[in-house]
Parts: structure tokens; sequence; C-alpha cells
């Protein structure tokens, strides 16, 4: 079985400072992770994922992960918000189950940038 | 272009009627899935399919049925069964999978179902 919990369903930072959220995963195959993006009533957008190449990963719009397997964690980080960073964030986790091929998302992150 | 087309955007039908979803893609992806999305529930798996004339059941299956005619459509369809329809439905595709996990899905815009 796999699941994704994210930490914070709601995260408010100020435009220019750092952004964190948070996600942790549990797979009984070795996974691979990914974040993806959600504006208001439009489809999904994917920002990066993890595919065992490398531990620290690099996505669009500044936006980067690290995978930490002794954490089971999978942070999205930024080091600078600004305002069009306000959206909805995803977590998911991809491992073969007895069916196939599924994607399991995280309840997600609302993000909120302020002036 | 290539991509993922969901239609209608909106959709409005009355209590006790089918009603389908329409989605699309041109990517060339053996797998395709359907996912609802409710404030505060993320997004719950539905039905996917990793090859043409197969499909599995996902998370929340009850009320819905599917159908992989064809390698480029997955039609959805909601049934009177489905005791709480109104949601944000989001077709999703991935290319094909097999022993590979680390392909991402690319989706469509969504379709906005309102049953009253």
């Amino acid at each position: 079985a796999q699941s994704v919990t994210q930490l914070d369903s709601h995260v408010s930072v100020s435009e220019g400072t750092p952004v964190l959220l948070r996600c942790n995963y549990s797979s009984s195959y070795s996974p691979s992770l990914f974040w993806y993006v959600q504006h208001p009533n439009k489809g999904l957008q994917l920002l990066l994922k993890y595919t065992s190449a490398a531990t620290l990963v690099k996505g669009i719009n500044g936006f980067e992960a690290e995978f930490k397997k002794s954490e089971t964690s999978f942070h999205l980080t930024k080091p600078s918000a600004h305002m069009s960073d306000a959206a909805e964030y995803f977590c998911v986790v991809s491992a073969i189950t007895g069916g196939g091929n599924k994607l399991t998302f995280g309840t997600g992150t609302q993000l909120k940038v302020e002036l | 272009d290539g991509g993922i087309t969901q239609s209608p955007k909106y959709l409005f039908r009355k209590e006790g009627q089918n009603v389908t979803l329409s989605c699309e893609q041109n990517l060339n992806h053996d797998a395709m899935y359907w996912y609802r999305q409710d404030p505060g529930q993320g997004l719950r798996l539905i039905y996917y399919s990793q090859i043409v004339n197969d499909f599995q059941k996902g998370d929340i299956a009850e009320g819905y049925s599917v159908s992989r005619e064809k390698k480029e459509s997955f039609p959805l369809t909601v049934t009177s069964a489905q005791k709480n329809p109104t949601a944000f439905y989001l077709c999703a595709s991935r290319q094909g999978t097999g022993g590979r996990l680390n392909t991402e899905a690319f989706f469509g815009q969504g379709t906005r179902l309102t049953v009253v």
C-alpha cells in the first residue's frame, strides 16, 4: 500500500520569504514522487519529480525538493515567494500495485502569499 | 498541440440522470486516469486504465463506470447510483508504464459537474 501525508493544509508566507511545504510518504516499493501545482479551477501542472537519479530535485519557477529516504519525506521549498505562487500544491507518490501503476495524491496544501 | 481535452468545462444535470464526461488525449499515452476533487480532500482515484479494453477500479469507483475502447479516449459515466456526484472531475494520462514508475501524469482542465 502507498500513501502520502501533506502535513499542512494551509501555509501563509510574505512575498520574498522562503516557502516550505511538507510531504511524507509511505510505500512498500521504491517510489517515484512528484509535486504538482493547481491554480483555481484549473488542471494540475507538474513542478518537479523524483526518480531516484538525484535526491535534490530542481523544478520550474524556482522550486526544489529533497528526497530523504530515512525520513520518508519529500518537502517542497522555494527561497523567495512570489505572489504568483499562490495556489494549491499536491504531493504525489507512484508505485506498482496489484492492478497496475497508481498515482496517490496527498490532500493538498493551500499556499497564500501576502504582500 | 498535444494534450488532454476534457469537455464540457461546466455541466449541470438533474438528480437521477446519468451523465458522461469526455476525456480525449493525443499524447499516445497508454495509461489514463479519472480523479474526483472535493475541497480539502485532494484528488481521489475513481478508475484507471493501463491499456485499451482494460480498466481497474480506483478508491471510489462506486456509482461510476468507464470504457476504454480506443487508446485516446476514456469517458466517465456518473450514474444515478452515485450519492454525491457534484464535484470537480479531472482526467489524466501517462506514458506506458509497465515497470517504469517515473513518468509524470498530464492533466486536462477538468469538468465541474453540478447536480441539482
